[in-house]
């Protein structure tokens, strides 16, 4: 089974800092890396597929960057937001003929103060 | 556009009882995915369809736990006999294709709770 690891577990900023947190996953035989955010009380909701190594993505005040070679990618909040608070998921398929089967991280649960 | 939709949204029985979650994916994805979300686990993958057809059940906890999806728009996942440690909130998610790079989209789940 994939080990997709998410660090810290928690995370307390004020509002206008700007934070970062981490996944990790076996850089040996990679296919994609997801990201998805998760408000309480609602479902998970996708906020990038990443697969190039190198690859940088956006949306909004919201990043992430990926390196297939060391098994890490980054997610950046630059300017957080109360409504940033939520619980960050990385995820990653679990081998080619998987298909689309998803092992998720524990999440990273940021909580932005105003 | 409609999403992944769930129901019911809460279900609250007694042990013993049987209970039927179902899902109707979007339209035109052809893959679907039940999830269990617990305090203790996270977010548990229960089982997995391809076009209708389970690809991977591995996730599913017990015998007493099973899943269908008799044609492209629905699915359901029965749990008989209950019992208290099934409470969890189950989510279903559906992806437009069955590759690595395809975003899952999940319903906003059915929170469970087996007295």
């Amino acid at each position: 089974i994939l080990n997709v690891e998410q660090s810290p577990q928690s995370l307390h900023v004020q509002e206008g800092d700007s934070t970062n947190f981490t996944c990790s996953f076996p850089s040996s035989n990679f296919y994609a890396l997801h990201w998805y955010r998760w408000e309480t009380a609602k479902s998970p909701e996708a906020l990038f597929v990443m697969t190039l190594n190198g690859d940088e993505k956006k949306k909004g005040r919201i990043s992430a960057t990926l390196n297939t070679k060391e098994g890490y990618s980054y997610l950046y909040i630059k300017g957080s937001q109360p409504e940033d608070s939520a619980t960050y998921l990385c995820a990653s398929p679990r081998n080619n003929n998987a298909g689309n089967m998803l092992t998720f991280g524990g999440g990273t649960r940021l909580m932005v103060k105003p | 556009d409609a999403g992944v939709i769930q129901s019911p949204r809460h279900e609250v029985t007694e042990m013993g009882q049987e209970v039927t979650l179902r899902c109707k994916p979007i339209s035109g994805h052809n893959s679907l995915f039940w999830y269990r979300q617990t305090m203790m686990r996270g977010l548990e993958l229960l089982i997995y369809f391809n076009n209708n057809v389970p690809i991977d059940d591995s996730g599913m906890p017990e015998d007493r736990f099973s899943a269908k999806m008799p044609n492209a728009s629905f699915s359901t996942l029965k749990i008989q006999p209950s019992e208290p440690r099934d409470s969890a909130v189950y989510f279903c998610a559906s992806s437009p294709r069955d590759v690595s790079n395809q975003p899952q989209h999940f319903g906003d789940g059915t929170r469970l709770s087996i007295l």
